[in-house]
């Protein structure tokens, strides 16, 4: 299947401080890339489905202006936690799509594991 | 959106073949069943999906009864790498973007 990098694997911040997470599509164009959230012994949650050259679409109850994210390319999307705090410590996956209707298979990136100290 | 309900643990033995139920009874018809798994602390990996045929490839087989509301994914040799949660999705429609909505899903314990 394709291969979607995400970057870091792992990230240790202080309170307060803003961490940026990558994501990668590697052998095809992502039109539509998607942000998940889990914690520990609970399933993925979507947070906000992002599409190349516009704004993102946030669901519900997830703070736009807290999770920043831009997808200035066809093959990259990036997440921006800003000013994290304890809270926001938790595993940050993406994935990637070639389109956006039910017929195109997502593929995800391996998660980043966010420690907020 | 069609829900999907699962068992919420499940153990085979290995070698013997895994069978995993999915019941969404809601379903519309332009809705695709997916099927992901996710190994412990790794990110979800495709497995297969399928509209109303039944399909196969390399990892597995989706048995999709006639009337669409329930499925079966089937790992027809399971080893103890095929440990992990595996999730059934019904794909919301296009218009929606495609979102992928993970329930619980079921966690399969492959033993010796």
């Amino acid at each position: 299947g394709a291969v979607v990098s995400q970057h870091p694997s792992r990230v240790i911040c202080k309170s307060g401080t803003s961490v940026k997470i990558e994501c990668r599509s590697l052998d095809f164009q992502a039109t539509t890339m998607f942000w998940y959230r889990q914690f520990p012994k609970q399933s993925l949650m979507l947070m906000a489905t992002s599409n190349e050259g516009s704004k993102a679409t946030y669901e519900q109850g997830v703070e736009k202006d807290k999770f920043l994210i831009n997808h200035a390319s066809l093959t990259l999307s990036t997440l921006t936690v800003t000013s994290a705090h304890p809270e926001d410590s938790s595993f940050y996956i993406c994935s990637a799509s070639q389109g956006a209707t039910a017929k195109n298979i997502q593929y995800f990136g391996a998660g980043t594991r966010l420690s907020v100290l | 959106d069609a829900k999907t309900t699962q068992p919420t643990s499940m153990d085979c033995a290995e070698g013997r073949a895994a069978n995993l139920p999915c019941n969404h009874s809601t379903i519309s018809g332009n809705e695709y069943v997916y099927w992901y798994r996710q190994i412990h602390s790794q990110g979800p990996q495709y497995i297969i999906h399928g509209l109303k045929n039944n399909e196969t490839n390399e990892m597995a087989s989706l048995i999709i009864t006639e009337d669409r509301k329930s499925s079966t994914l089937i790992l027809p040799h399971a080893t103890l790498r095929d440990t992990a949660v595996y999730y059934c999705i019904v794909r919301v429609a296009h218009n929606q973007g495609g979102k992928l909505i993970f329930g619980q899903g079921t966690e399969l314990s492959v033993k010796p």
